[in-house]
């Protein structure tokens, strides 16, 4: 069964900090990956969509990299901004076993960008 | 393109009531599926549908569970008798097919409150 960790559980940066996000998964057999974003109260954005055969996308201050054989990927927020503050949540679509065709949630990381 | 739409957004209903939320997929999609999202379990796939046909159920957490998709452009999630552990909130996404580089699209979800 596919299992997706994310850490940390919270980060609080200034504004300006370049900052990471961790994601790792244990069935290295996937789809794709996708980074969302959830803002309180609200639904989830797709941000990110990296597929299996990828290494890495890239969209404005965001960067998203994948290495699938050691079951992990990691969000870059360049240049973080108060308006980035939200929950970002990692996700991965399994090829095989008892999870294909799933998505399957990291518990998120809460990001606080404080002025 | 209209996206994902829930309904209702709210609900607030006694236990022992039934709950019935609805969805409408994005058009031309092929699969559904019905999340929930609590604290404590984050967000879990309770069930999905691929042209209308239930795929896989795992995840529907008791009989007091059912969800039916009569069409391409409905499904519904009902719960009967609800109880207030089921007080969470349900999203439903949608997807062209289930492979590398199509993305899930939730919709803004509906927060369920079970007195």
């Amino acid at each position: 069964k596919q299992e997706v960790t994310q850490i940390p559980a919270a980060l609080s940066v200034p504004e300006g900090e370049n900052l990471v996000l961790n994601c790792s998964f244990t069935d290295s057999a996937i789809y794709n990956l996708q980074w969302f974003r959830q803002d309180p109260g609200k639904g989830l954005t797709s941000l990110l969509l990296i597929q299996s055969s990828q290494r890495e996308q890239t969209s404005g201050r965001l960067n998203a990299s994948l290495d699938k054989s050691s079951g992990r990927s990691t969000l870059y927020i360049a240049a973080s901004q108060p308006g980035d503050s939200a929950t970002y949540l990692c996700a991965v679509l399994t090829a095989g076993g008892t999870s294909y065709g799933k998505l399957t949630f990291g518990q998120g990381t809460i990001l606080t960008v404080h002025p | 393109d209209a996206g994902v739409i829930q309904s209702p957004r709210h609900e607030v209903t006694e236990m022992g009531q039934e709950v019935t939320l609805r969805c409408k997929p994005i058009s031309g999609h092929d699969y559904l599926f019905w999340y929930r999202q609590t604290m404590m379990r984050g967000l879990e796939l309770l069930i999905y549908f691929n042209n209308n046909v239930p795929i896989d159920d795992s995840g529907m957490p008791e009989d007091r569970f059912s969800a039916k998709m009569p069409n391409a452009s409905f499904s519904t999630l009902k719960i009967q008798p609800s109880e207030p552990r089921d007080s969470a909130v349900y999203f439903c996404a949608s997807s062209f097919r289930v492979q590398g580089n199509q993305p899930q699209h939730f919709g803004d979800g509906t927060r369920l409150s079970i007195l």
